[in-house]
């Protein structure tokens, strides 16, 4: 069974503070997606990342997969109200039975205060 | 051009009782998967199908939850006998092809059994 760990779980900051959201396995994936959910609605596709060591920048928003495809980081800089939410990673199968198959991580709760 | 829709948006049954929960894709999309999540917490994976055929159905709890997509569009969702246990928010995602391409998700049906 893949499972992907995402850290922190929950995380509270003051607007204009800079934070990093983890996300790591012990299996490859072909690739990694950064999902956000607001309340009562459901995920919504930020980015995927597909390379070993790529690095994708989203406006504020900084994501990088690891060179051994096993882990991804997303950077928030200069965060804003607006950014509050549930910040998902999911990792897709690399093939084999599973292949098609997304394992999400557990999420991190970001609040932003103003 | 209307997104991932699902119906009901919010059920509650009794215990014991038989429910069907239901997954309008993307006009045109390929995969189409099923998920349940908790509060605050990563979508679980349940099932996805290709077209018509269930690909994988490895999370699907017991033998009460069963999911068909006969025409390779609109799916079901159903759990018979009902517990408690079962009560949690459904989420029905879709994507344009297989092997863990960008899904979006509808907005879930709140199952409640009482």
């Amino acid at each position: 069974t893949q499972l992907l760990e995402q850290s922190p779980q929950f995380l509270s900051i003051q607007e204009g503070e800079n934070l990093t959201v983890y996300c790591n396995s012990s299996s490859v994936f072909s690739s990694l997606q950064w999902y956000r959910q607001e309340p009562g609605e459901g995920p919504v596709l930020l980015v995927t990342v597909v390379t070993g060591g790529e690095v994708k920048k989203l406006k504020r928003l900084t994501f990088q997969f690891g060179d051994a495809r096993k882990d991804s980081s997303l950077h928030i800089t200069a965060a804003q109200p607006g950014d509050t939410g549930l910040y998902l990673c999911a990792g897709a199968n690399a093939g084999g039975t599973s292949y098609g198959k997304l394992t999400f991580g557990q999420g991190t709760i970001l609040t932003v205060h103003p | 051009g209307a997104g991932v829709s699902q119906s009901p948006r919010y059920k509650v049954t009794k215990r014991g009782q038989d429910v069907a929960l239901r997954c309008d894709p993307i006009s045109g999309h390929v995969s189409l998967y099923w998920y349940r999540q908790a509060l605050g917490q990563g979508p679980e994976f349940l099932t996805y199908f290709n077209y018509e055929a269930q690909q994988d159905k490895s999370g699907l709890p017991n033998d009460r939850f069963s999911a068909e997509r006969p025409e390779g569009s609109i799916s079901t969702l159903t759990i018979q006998r009902t517990e408690q246990r079962d009560s949690a928010m459904y989420r029905c995602a879709s994507s344009s092809r297989g092997g863990g391409h960008e899904q979006y998700f509808g907005p879930g049906t709140r199952l409640t059994v009482t």
